[in-house]
């Protein structure tokens, strides 16, 4: 079956423009998990849904970040006034309740700020 | 401090030798995974482990959880070309409450031919 997709793939934008990040999770995996993952880092924690609720979002580094999942499916991480220190890779997980918490994880999308 | 302390951070070894990667941290684990990362994609889930003492293999992969589910290790025997890539490992801390993973900074393994 299909796995886990985001896009875009890749996204350059200037510093201080606003950005949204696209997650398509596998199909009945009711838990979604943003992740960031900088050059010669493992993936850091952002935010996690259960259903359309973030249950937890203490990975959010500040207010400019936010997420939304409004039908318990898809998701969009969204990024106002970006800032060159948000170019990284953002990872999108997701997740059946009960299986040892298994994430599988998408490609990612690649976010440049110039 | 990082939560998950991977080593060696790189290992660069000839095609047909054998490798361990080390995971270790001072928090327990309710469970723990393996991924493997290759450039451009994202983490590819090999194995998870869950009880202390637990081993798994996978072909010629071998993994093991600690008796005290606070370190693991990843073991390769024979190594090949396509075994290259970031090895990641991930936990889910027990008791914390939330079902994030934390991750080590993974461990990037070439196999020359």
């Amino acid at each position: 079956g299909a796995g886990v997709s985001q896009t875009p793939s890749n996204k350059v934008t200037e510093k201080g423009k606003y950005v949204e990040l696209r997650c398509d999770p596998i199909s009945g995996h009711t838990a979604l998990y943003w992740y960031r993952q900088s050059l010669g880092q493992g993936p850091e924690f952002l935010i996690y849904f259960q259903g359309t609720g973030a249950a937890d979002d203490s990975g959010l580094p500040n207010d400019r970040f936010f997420a939304v999942r409004p039908e318990g499916s898809v998701s969009t991480l969204k990024i106002q006034r970006t800032e060159r220190g948000d170019s990284a890779v953002y990872l999108c997980a997701s997740s059946l309740q009960g299986t040892y918490n298994e994430q599988f994880f998408g490609p990612g999308t690649r976010l440049t700020v110039l | 401090t990082q939560l998950l302390e991977q080593s060696p951070q790189f290992l660069s070894i000839q095609e047909g030798e054998n490798l361990t990667v080390y995971c270790n941290s001072s928090s327990v684990f309710s469970s723990l995974q393996w991924y493997r990362q290759e450039p451009g994609e994202g983490p590819v889930l090999l194995v998870t482990v869950v009880t202390g003492g637990e081993v798994k293999k996978l072909k010629r992969l071998t993994f093991q959880f600690g008796d005290a589910r606070k370190d693991s290790s990843l073991h390769i025997t024979a190594a090949q070309p396509g075994d290259t890539g970031l090895y990641l490992c991930a936990g889910e801390v027990s008791g914390a409450g939330s079902y994030q993973l934390t991750f080590g900074k993974g461990t990037k393994l070439s196999v020359i031919p």
